[in-house]
């Protein structure tokens, strides 16, 4: 399967702990896309990288949250001393520059967090 | 982006088209018209867009009114695969572009 790929699908912590999740995208990509998707809301967007420059962020995106895109490849989220409000579900979508009259993008499946 | 308003539901029997509206009456000349679907649990899939012309795909048919001011994404024969909430937006095309979603419509196919 050649689409995006996240890992973990499914991550229940407790208040206070810290999570990461990992994001494959189109191997060809080199844009990268973090939204986050609360219950009965559409997602919404946190952060994007083109290569490996983070070159916007939301104001979504509070200081416990990082994200990283170190290679140009794959990308973490780490979410530090989570907080129940931070149980949604993180899709991860992909697109590639060269497409220059169509941007779309090719999301993976989320990771599903729960806070306890 | 350019805000739009969806029908928070709909039913569609199987077999039938389902036919999915969306009103943008704010949409610039340079905004494109998308499509996505979200089935329950995956990530958002992308269905179709278009800037003027009505548009047909493997997937769906987009009409955009002549004005612009909103569309109808059609699916021909719905099936019970189709039941997922789906998505319009209008922005921009190519370069970089984030996803600014609504609430989008909730389509049931019923058997």
């Amino acid at each position: 399967d050649t689409g995006v790929s996240q890992d973990p699908r499914h991550k229940i912590t407790k208040r206070g702990q810290n999570v990461t999740f990992r994001c494959d995208p189109i191997s060809e990509h080199n844009r990268l896309y973090w939204y986050r998707q609360t219950l009965g809301q559409g997602p919404e967007f946190l952060t994007y990288f083109q290569n490996e420059a983070q070159l916007e962020k939301s104001r979504l995106l509070s200081d416990r949250f990082s994200a990283e895109r170190p290679k140009g490849s794959f990308s973490t989220l780490e979410i530090q001393r989570t907080e129940q409000g931070d149980s949604a579900m993180y899709l991860c979508a992909s697109s590639s520059s060269k497409d220059r009259d169509h941007n779309e993008q090719f999301f993976g499946p989320g990771t599903r967090l729960t806070v306890l | 982006d350019a805000k739009t308003t969806q029908p928070p539901s709909m039913d569609c029997a199987e077999g039938r088209a389902a036919n999915l509206p969306c009103n943008h009456s704010t949409i610039s000349g340079n905004e494109y018209v998308y499509w996505y679907r979200q089935i329950h649990s995956q990530g958002p899939q992308y269905i179709i867009h278009g800037l003027k012309n009505n548009e047909t795909n493997e997937m769906a048919s987009l009409i955009i009114t002549e004005d612009r001011k909103s569309s109808t994404l059609i699916l021909p024969h719905a099936t019970l695969r189709d039941t997922a909430v789906y998505y319009c937006i209008v922005r921009d095309s190519g370069g970089y572009q984030k996803v600014t979603f609504g609430t989008g419509t909730k389509l049931q196919v019923i058997p």
